[in-house]
């Protein structure tokens, strides 16, 4: 079975400063893709970025950045430039041939102006 | 509406009542799917849906829990004889189909408290 760990329970940046949120799974499958989801204090998921394990490029969506080490199943999240919006939840999810998502526990994420 | 849309947002019960919590999926999406949150956790999967059909219902913790989606569009869980340990955050998504790269669309949940 594939898990999920985020072994950061909470992490904290200074505004404009970055922080690197730390995610590894494991798994058999070859064919997966690695997602990160934000959940403000609405509840609502919102996908930040997702990465192909095919793809040996690093994914990025403008301040958010991916370290996608596949050989070490590690999938770390980068924020550049943090932001105070940027607060939140944020998890990190795998989707393999049974295409449901399988989350992390979590990393609270901190701003401080 | 243009997003997921989860009904009642909170709900309160009493242990042993029966309760039912609705999704309304984005309109087209074929794809939808049941998780629940607990404090401090990560959403966990309980049913998929394509179409109609449930297709993985794996995730269901027992036969108190039941989901359908008559007309492949809105979803409503349902939970008997509820229990505290119920108690949690049941997030809803959809997609437009099933597929790993497919983004899931979320819905902001319904908190349900069992008293």
């Amino acid at each position: 079975a594939q898990t999920v760990t985020q072994s950061q329970p909470e992490m904290s940046v200074q505004e404009a400063e970055t922080v690197t949120l730390s995610c590894t799974y494991d798994t058999s499958e070859s064919d997966y893709y690695l997602f990160w989801y934000k959940q403000p204090p609405s509840r609502q998921m919102i996908l930040v970025i997702r990465q192909e394990a095919y793809k040996q490029q690093n994914a990025t969506e403008n301040r958010f950045s991916v370290n996608f080490q596949k050989a070490a199943k590690s999938f770390s999240l980068k924020i550049s430039d943090s932001q105070l919006g940027d607060a939140a939840m944020y998890f990190c999810a795998y989707r393999g041939g049974t295409y449901k998502y399988i989350f992390g526990t979590g990393t609270r994420l901190k701003v401080l102006a | 509406g243009a997003g997921v849309s989860q009904t009642p947002s909170n709900k309160v019960t009493e242990k042993g009542k029966y309760v039912e919590l609705r999704c309304d999926p984005i309109s087209g999406h074929t794809a939808l799917y049941w998780y629940r949150q607990s404090l401090g956790q990560g959403p966990e999967f309980l049913i998929y849906f394509q179409g109609t059909g449930a297709a993985d219902d794996s995730g269901l913790p027992n036969d108190r829990f039941f989901a359908v989606r008559p007309e492949g569009s809105v979803s409503t869980l349902k939970i008997q004889r509820t229990e505290r340990g119920d108690s949690a955050v049941y997030l809803c998504a959809s997609s437009p189909e099933p597929g790993r790269n497919t983004e899931a669309f979320f819905g902001q949940g319904t908190r349900l408290t069992v008293v």
